[in-house]
């Protein structure tokens, strides 16, 4: 079972968009609507930010979205700030009753 | 509240084994597996395995497979993660995290082991 393929890093300046990418194959993201996602500052605990695709946990603000298309999730973090600044992964369930974490993307406010 | 609080840093010799714990509170134990999630200084989260704490049923990545025994203690709530044949590239903080229904939850605080000659 291969890592899912996020971009190493993706940056943008304050109050802009971006959007992660996290692409996996039929075996696991475009299986199912179980893709979740996980925010990790340097040394932390990391820290769920999405699950089933779009969902936001209690708290998490709501510049945080999610989305998928076939065997592509995406999380997208809008009014970029500079908190937003650290590691994020993505985590899908697979066919095999096992999980499957993304590479990570480093986001980089300038 | 929910807590999972592991074991403490650890220092192996290459080829030695490794026992990790997870102590959960705050929750019904046997209501939701365990994961355990890796990850090597630098590196990114490394899925590895997880238990079912009502039957003990368990699996883990093709990585791990052969290498990684998932066991849990339901009498202390309590979750253990072991590795067998340590090198160098086991080196890592390793993680227990609470299943969400659908993804890990919660997770614990982690454990550093090291390994070195």
């Amino acid at each position: 079972q291969s890592a899912l393929t996020q971009p190493a890093s993706v940056s943008g300046s304050p109050g802009q968009s971006i959007t992660i990418s996290c692409t996996g194959t039929s075996s696991d993201v475009g299986a199912y609507n179980y893709v979740s996602w996980y925010q990790q500052h340097p040394g932390k605990v990391p820290k769920l930010m999405i699950y089933d695709v779009s969902n936001r946990p209690s708290g998490v603000s709501n510049r945080f979205s999610g989305s998928k298309s076939g065997n592509t999730a995406s999380l997208t973090i809008s009014g970029l700030q500079a908190e937003d600044e650290a590691d994020y992964y993505c985590c899908s369930y697979t066919n095999y009753y096992t999980y499957v974490f993304g590479a990570g993307t480093k986001v980089t406010v300038l | 509240q929910v807590q999972l609080v592991q074991s403490g840093a650890e220092v192996k010799r290459p080829g030695a084994s490794v026992k990790v714990s997870c102590k959960a509170s705050g929750y019904n134990f046997i209501n939701s597996n365990i994961h355990w999630v890796r990850q090597a200084p630098g590196q990114g989260l490394e899925w590895m395995g997880w238990v079912n704490p009502t039957n003990g049923n368990t699996n883990s990545a093709e990585k791990f497979q052969g290498r990684v025994t998932v066991t849990r203690d339901t009498s202390i709530s309590t979750a253990y993660m072991e590795l067998n044949g340590l090198t160098s590239d086991d080196s890592a903080v390793y993680y227990c995290a609470r299943h969400g229904g659908t993804y890990p939850a919660y997770w614990g605080q982690g454990t550093l082991v090291t390994v070195s000659s």
